[in-house]
Parts: structure tokens; sequence; C-alpha cells
């Protein structure tokens, strides 16, 4: 079975410093991975995902997460904060072993304040 | 490019009343997804179809049923609605099953249960 923990539920940070969003994951399989953001009162949108070709995902709008397989981690990342990222962020798993079923974290509320 | 369209947007419904969400994609996917999304749960799926014709329930399947008649549409229906299923619905493709396969995301119906 797989499940995903993102360890923060809501996170604040000032506009123009660093952002970390914490995700571990558990699967079975050799996992796929993915963060999605979604805006308020919007669909959710692909971020970046994780391919197995590097460790180091670079996604949209700046943002990147890096593969830690020794550390079951997916942390999401980005260097200075901008107003316009103040989202909900979902990690998220997929199940390679039957129906590409993705599995959610239950998200992070990142708040970006002046 | 509509991608993933999901009617309606919004609907309020009355205990025991039943209706009919429908997801619509015009990207040739084989695999479609119905999930809720509650507040500080992420998405949970319901559930999904990895082909015409074929239906599988996911992780929250109980008080819904789907259909999957043509390639391009997956309904969702609710025979006799509950206030428990009061919630955020979105429906979601992917291509095909494989490694870091995108999902893409309908923009959501919000149902209210009174």
């Amino acid at each position: 079975a797989q499940s995903v923990t993102q360890l923060d539920s809501h996170v604040s940070v000032s506009e123009g410093t660093p952002v970390l969003l914490r995700c571990n994951y558990s699967s079975s399989y050799s996992p796929s991975l993915f963060w999605y953001v979604q805006h308020p009162n919007k669909g959710l949108q692909l971020l970046l995902k994780y391919t197995s070709a590097a460790t180091l995902v670079k996604g949209i709008n700046g943002f990147e997460a890096e593969f830690k397989k020794s550390e079951t981690s997916f942390h999401l990342t980005k260097p200075s904060a901008h107003m316009s990222d103040a989202a909900e962020y979902f990690c998220v798993v997929s199940d390679e072993g039957g129906g590409n079923k993705l599995t959610f974290g239950t998200g992070t509320q990142l708040k970006v304040e002046l | 490019n509509a991608g993933v369209t999901q009617t309606p947007k919004f609907r309020v419904l009355k205990t025991g009343q039943s209706m009919t969400l429908l997801c619509a994609q015009d990207m040739n996917h084989e695999y479609m997804y119905w999930y809720r999304q509650d507040p500080g749960m992420g998405l949970r799926l319901i559930h999904y179809s990895v082909g015409e014709g074929t239906t599988a329930k996911g992780e929250v399947p109980d008080g819904y049923n789907v259909s999957r008649l043509k390639k391009q549409n997956f309904l969702l229906g609710l025979e006799s609605a509950a206030p428990s299923q009061t919630s955020v619905y979105f429906c979601a493709s992917t291509p095909f099953a494989g490694p870091n396969t995108e999902a893409f995301f309908g923009q959501g119906t919000r149902l209210t249960v009174v």
C-alpha cells in the first residue's frame, strides 16, 4: 500500500524568504511522485514530477523538489516566496501497481505575508 | 484546448435527491477518476475507470455509482444524496498507466446537500 504524509498543514513565510513544504512517502513500488498546487476555488495544477532521471526536479514558478530514497522524502522548496505562491500544495504518489491511482497527502496551506 | 470539463460547477441538493455529475475529456485518455476533496483530508478516490466499459471502486465508493459508456465521458451518480456527501468533486484523467504519468484535473464541482 502507498501513502503520503505532509508534515505541516499550514506554513507561513514572508515574501522573499525561502519556502519548504515537507513530504514523506511510502510505496511498495518504485514511486512516481508529484506536487500539485491548488489556488483558491481553482482546480489542481501540476507543479513538478519525479521522473527517476534526476533526484532534483525543477518545476514551474521556481519550485523544485528533491527525491531522497534513503529518507523516503520529496520536499518542495523555493528560494524566494512570492505573494502569488499562496495556495494549497499537495504531495502525491502514484500507484503503478494497478490503475495508476493517485494517493494524495492532506495538503499544506502556504500563506505568504508582506 | 478544453482538457477535462466537469458539469455542473455548483449544485445544491436536498437530502434524498439524486443527481449525476458529468466529466468529459477530449484528450483520448484511457484512465479516468473521480475524487472528493474535504478540508484537511486531501483528495480521496471514489471510483475510477481503466477504459471504456470498465469501472472500479476506490477508497470511498459507498453512496456513489459510476459509468463509462463512452471513452471520453465518466459519470458519477448519487442515488440518494446525504449531507455527508457535501464536498468538492474533481474528475481527472491520465493517458495510460505508467511511471510519472501526469493526471489532468477538471475545475471541480461544489456540491452541497442540505
